[in-house]
């Protein structure tokens, strides 16, 4: 069965610093990964996927993803914060067999003046 | 093109009451499914609906039941509410052929049961 943890329930940066949020997964086969941002009273918005094609995946608003299959990582990162980008981030993975998403807990970012 | 619109956006509700929430999917998209995400976590599937048949469910009893129709709009119904089903709860649709690639989440209906 798929999984998916995320090693932190809550990062906190200063606006300009880099943000790292940790994601390990753990799937019997080659996953299709996913960052879902959300927004307070927002719907989740896709940040990126992986679907394995290339390791380091390039999503919207400057964040990237790269997957790590010997570390069953796929971590996101952005070099530089923005106050915009507090919110509640979560690392999914599908589940080929019936076409669904499995979410992990997620992390909230706080972004610091 | 529009997007994903659910309805209502809030929602209060009694325990043992029933509740139907209202999904209209993206233009060209065959494919709802419903989220539920309670407070603190990440949404859980509930089931999925493809040319109006249920087709996968997650762990959820048969009180929450749904519907798809023709233009591919669904309901999500519950029944016997109880003080856990509180939460947000979230439709997702998407074309064929893409598969959870290509999901558009709703912003979502907030139910609290009292």
């Amino acid at each position: 069965a798929q999984s998916v943890t995320q090693l932190d329930s809550h990062v906190s940066v200063s606006e300009g610093t880099p943000v790292l949020l940790r994601c390990n997964y753990s799937s019997s086969y080659s996953p299709s990964l996913f960052w879902y941002v959300q927004h307070p009273n927002k719907g989740l918005q896709l940040l990126l996927k992986y679907t394995s094609a290339a390791t380091l995946v390039k999503g919207i608003n400057g964040f990237e993803a790269e997957f790590k299959k010997s570390e069953t990582s796929f971590h996101l990162t952005k070099p530089s914060a923005h106050m915009s980008d507090a919110a509640e981030y979560f690392c999914v993975v599908s589940d080929l067999n019936t076409d669904k998403l499995i979410f992990g807990t997620g992390t909230r970012l706080q972004v610091f003046p | 093109e529009t997007g994903v619109t659910q309805s209502p956006t809030h929602l209060i509700k009694t325990r043992g009451q029933q509740v139907t929430l209202r999904c209209s999917s993206q233009s060209g998209h065959n494919t709802v499914s419903w989220y539920q995400q309670a407070l603190g976590q990440g949404p859980q599937f509930i089931f999925q609906y493809y040319r109006e048949e249920e087709n996968g469910r997650g762990n959820f009893p048969p009180r929450f039941s749904g519907l798809q129709f023709p233009n591919y709009s669904s309901e999500l119904n519950v029944n016997a509410l109880e003080l856990d089903d509180s939460a947000l709860y979230l439709c997702a649709s998407s074309s064929p052929g893409q598969g959870t690639s290509g999901y558009t989440f709703g912003s979502g209906t907030r139910l609290t049961v009292v």
